[in-house]
C-alpha cells in the first residue's frame, strides 16, 4: 500500500523550461527525502527534510530546490531544465534517523528534450 | 566514511534456481544493514534488515546474515521465482550523517520461466 504519493508520474519537457514535483507522506514521519535515481538504477540523495528543515544538501546544481511546507510535503522545483536531468526523481520518508525503515513513492520519470 | 560495494550488476537465472548476491561493507561501528528490492514501475522498498542483536534476517524466502569478521551482508534465497526479478540493493547508515543511507549499485536480477 502506497503512502508516499508524487505526481506527476511522468513529465516530458524541453531544455530551459521549469518544473516541479510534488510529493506527500501520510505516514506522520517527520523526515523526508528526495533521491535522484539515473538509467542504470543508480540511487544519489538530493536532499533531506526533518520536520520542514534541510538537513542534507548534496551536491547538485543550484537549478534544484526543494520546498517544504510542512511535514508531510516536500516538492521539488527545478528551475531551467538540462538533457542530463532526465532521470526518476525518487520521494521518500522515515520516521527518523537512518536506521529505520525508508519508504519510497513511485516515482516522477522526468524527460527532457 | 563508510561504503558499500555490489559487484554482479546483472545475474541471470531460472525458476527455482539458488541465488547469490555479494555484498560488502566498510564502516565503523556495527549499523544495522538493510536490502531494499525495486519492482519494475515501482519505488524501492526494505526486504529485509539485520541488527547485531539477531544477526540474522528473512523475509518471503530471501536471507541475509551480517557477518562481522568478513564485513559481508550477502542475499541468498533457495529458490527463485520469475516474481522475484527486480533490482536488490545492499544499503547501510551513513556514519557521516545521521539521516541518510547509502545505496549499493543495486544487482540486476531476471529470472527466467
Amino acid at each position: 500500500e502506497t503512502a508516499v504519493f508524487q505526481t506527476p508520474n511522468y513529465h516530458v519537457t524541453q531544455v530551459g523550461n521549469e518544473v516541479s514535483f510534488n510529493c506527500k507522506q501520510t505516514l506522520g514521519h517527520d523526515t523526508m527525502y528526495w533521491y535522484k535515481q539515473d538509467s542504470k538504477k543508480l540511487l544519489k540523495i538530493m536532499f533531506s527534510y526533518n520536520n520542514k528543515q534541510l538537513i542534507v544538501n548534496e551536491t547538485v546544481p543550484r537549478r534544484f530546490s526543494p520546498q517544504s511546507s510542512d511535514k508531510a510535503h516536500l516538492n521539488l522545483r527545478i528551475k531551467s531544465v538540462e538533457p542530463e536531468d532526465s532521470a526518476v526523481y525518487l520521494c521518500a520518508s522515515s520516521r527518523g534517523q537512518s536506521n529505520t525503515e525508508v519508504f519510497f513513492g513511485k516515482g516522477t520519470r522526468l524527460t527532457v528534450v | 566514511g563508510n561504503s558499500v560495494t555490489q559487484m554482479q550488476g546483472q545475474v541471470t537465472l531460472s525458476e527455482e534456481e539458488f541465488l547469490f548476491i555479494n555484498c560488502t561493507y566498510s564502516t565503523t561501528g556495527y549499523p544495522t544493514l538493510f536490502w531494499y528490492v525495486q519492482y519494475p514501475g515501482e519505488g524501492p522498498q526494505l526486504l529485509l534488515k539485520v541488527t547485531t542483536a539477531n544477526n540474522k534476517g528473512s523475509s518471503r524466502g530471501f536471507e541475509a546474515t551480517y557477518d562481522k569478521g568478513t564485513t559481508s551482508f550477502h542475499l541468498q534465497k533457495a529458490s527463485v521465482q520469475e516474481s522475484d526479478s527486480a533490482v536488490y540493493y545492499c544499503v547501510l547508515p551513513d556514519d557521516t550523517n545521521a539521516y541518510k543511507v547509502i545505496f549499493g549499485k543495486g544487482t540486476h536480477l531476471h529470472v527466467l520461466p
